[in-house]
């Protein structure tokens, strides 16, 4: 079936620094979503990519949807204390409508020290 | 957006027992998901409850163990029969819309 693949698992950053996080599927995806877990609570979604090269930002977050639509990234510029959190991909099952199941990658578990 | 409450938020049950989650959302939705999440884990997605059929059930889950009801549009619940401390876990509902999911808050179960 399909597989999800995120690294790295763990991520210690000095606040100030950069992060990224790199997902990869086994197949080509329709659409790839990322989402966000603060610690004690519950995945927020916080973006989907669609088109094949996608790039968007959200304040100090950049996302990027690979040219294969297999891979992508997630960036973030001088990171904070508010960064905390477990970061997910996720990319619908092959053939699954908008409204479909998930596949989560494992996430990456962000820790930022001030 | 969708707001999508559970209960309950916390239990701590005895193997043997039974324990059935139930999530609420704000407003009718065709499609919700079940998932299961062990500490610093990923998300496993345990079945798909569709209004007025059965449950889908993904590999390694089975109904006898995880039954669940999908009376309508806006509600279903999840019992965890039987339970084991394996079964120690975060259980959390989700609902898609344009393509993004909302989850609830989850229910955080302990076995004994």
């Amino acid at each position: 079936g399909q597989q999800v693949m995120q690294i790295p698992q763990y991520q210690h950053v000095q606040e100030g620094e950069d992060f990224t996080t790199y997902c990869n599927s086994s197949t080509t995806l329709s659409n790839i979503q990322w989402y966000k877990q603060r610690p004690g609570g519950h995945p927020v979604f916080l973006i989907q990519l669609v088109k094949s090269g996608e790039v968007k930002k959200q304040k100090r977050l950049t996302f990027q949807f690979g040219e294969a639509k297999k891979n992508s990234s997630l960036h973030i510029t001088a990171t904070q204390t508010t960064d905390v959190g477990t970061y997910f991909c996720a990319g619908p099952d092959a053939g699954g409508t908008s409204y479909g199941k998930l596949t989560f990658g494992q996430g990456t578990i962000l820790t930022v020290h001030p | 957006s969708a707001v999508i409450s559970q209960k309950p938020s916390r239990d701590i049950c005895q193997r043997g027992t039974s324990l059935t989650i139930q999530c609420q959302v704000d407003s009718q939705v065709t499609m919700m998901f079940w998932y299961r999440q062990q500490p610093g884990q990923s998300l496993t997605l345990i079945a798909t409850a569709n209004q007025g059929s059965e449950a889908t059930y993904e590999s390694g889950f089975v109904i006898d163990k995880f039954p669940i009801s999908r009376p309508n549009l806006t509600f279903s619940t999840l019992t965890v029969s039987n339970m084991s401390p394996e079964d120690s876990s975060i259980y959390l509902c989700s609902v898609g819309r344009s393509g993004e999911q909302y989850f609830g808050p989850g229910t955080r179960l302990t076995v004994t």
